[in-house]
């Protein structure tokens, strides 16, 4: 089945920082989404990019569906950032998710 | 529109106990799923409904593991005779056909003691 790695694993940021979150997937998709997980366990869709860039605030994100990955940028980070960050990918009628990214953002 | 919601947040279990989870998905979503995340990892998926016909299980479902979505609406996910290896998030899942985008609820921690 279709393989999603996302890199780094975890990542230390000081406040005020920009960082950049990698998503490689084995097989062309049309649908990637990015979800970050707060403390508490909620999963909140941040974007849907199977392909090009959106922009949402302070996050951004890019599709390069040719090449397959996903990028996911945060500038200007702030504590309430902090968290797991996924990608996952649409196999069938199921999604497919990274092992995700640990974000710790410190004041 | 309320979301997701999923109900317990949290259930502690003894070992050999059954247990049984609720979602109530966002109302005009007909497409439901059932993911469960282990520590570290990312979720996992279990199965998936589009209205009332269950139309896929992981081999993750053991037989174990049962859920049901009368009538469309609700869902809820049973497991049977807990294992501690069951520990684990439950995470429930609405969408709707045509729209992209999933919308999670916030899970129910189960701990089998």
């Amino acid at each position: 089945g279709i393989q999603v790695e996302q890199s780094p694993p975890d990542l230390i940021l000081q406040e005020g920082a920009n960082s950049t979150l990698r998503c490689n997937f084995s097989d062309s998709v049309n649908n990637l989404q990015w979800f970050h997980q707060n403390p508490w366990g909620q999963l909140i869709n941040l974007f849907y990019i199977p392909s090009g860039t959106k922009q949402n605030g302070r996050l951004s994100a890019t599709t390069v569906a040719t090449e397959r990955y996903s990028l996911l940028y945060i500038s200007s980070s702030q504590t309430t950032d902090s968290g797991v960050y996924f990608c996952a990918v649409l196999a069938g009628n199921k999604l497919v998710f990274g092992a995700g990214t640990i974000l710790r953002v410190k004041s | 529109d309320t979301g997701v919601s999923q109900d317990p947040r949290h259930k502690i279990t003894k070992r050999g106990q059954n247990v049984t989870f609720r979602c109530d998905p966002i109302s005009e979503h007909n497409r439901l799923y059932w993911y469960r995340q282990t520590l570290g990892q990312g979720p996992e998926f279990l199965t998936y409904f589009q209205n009332e016909a269950q139309l896929e299980k992981s081999r993750l479902l053991s037989d174990r593991f049962s859920a049901e979505r009368p009538k469309g609406s609700f869902s809820t996910l049973e497991i049977q005779r807990t294992e501690q290896g069951d520990s684990a998030m439950y995470l429930c899942a609405s969408s709707h056909t045509g729209v992209d985008g999933y919308t999670f609820g916030s899970g129910t921690r189960l701990t089998v003691v």
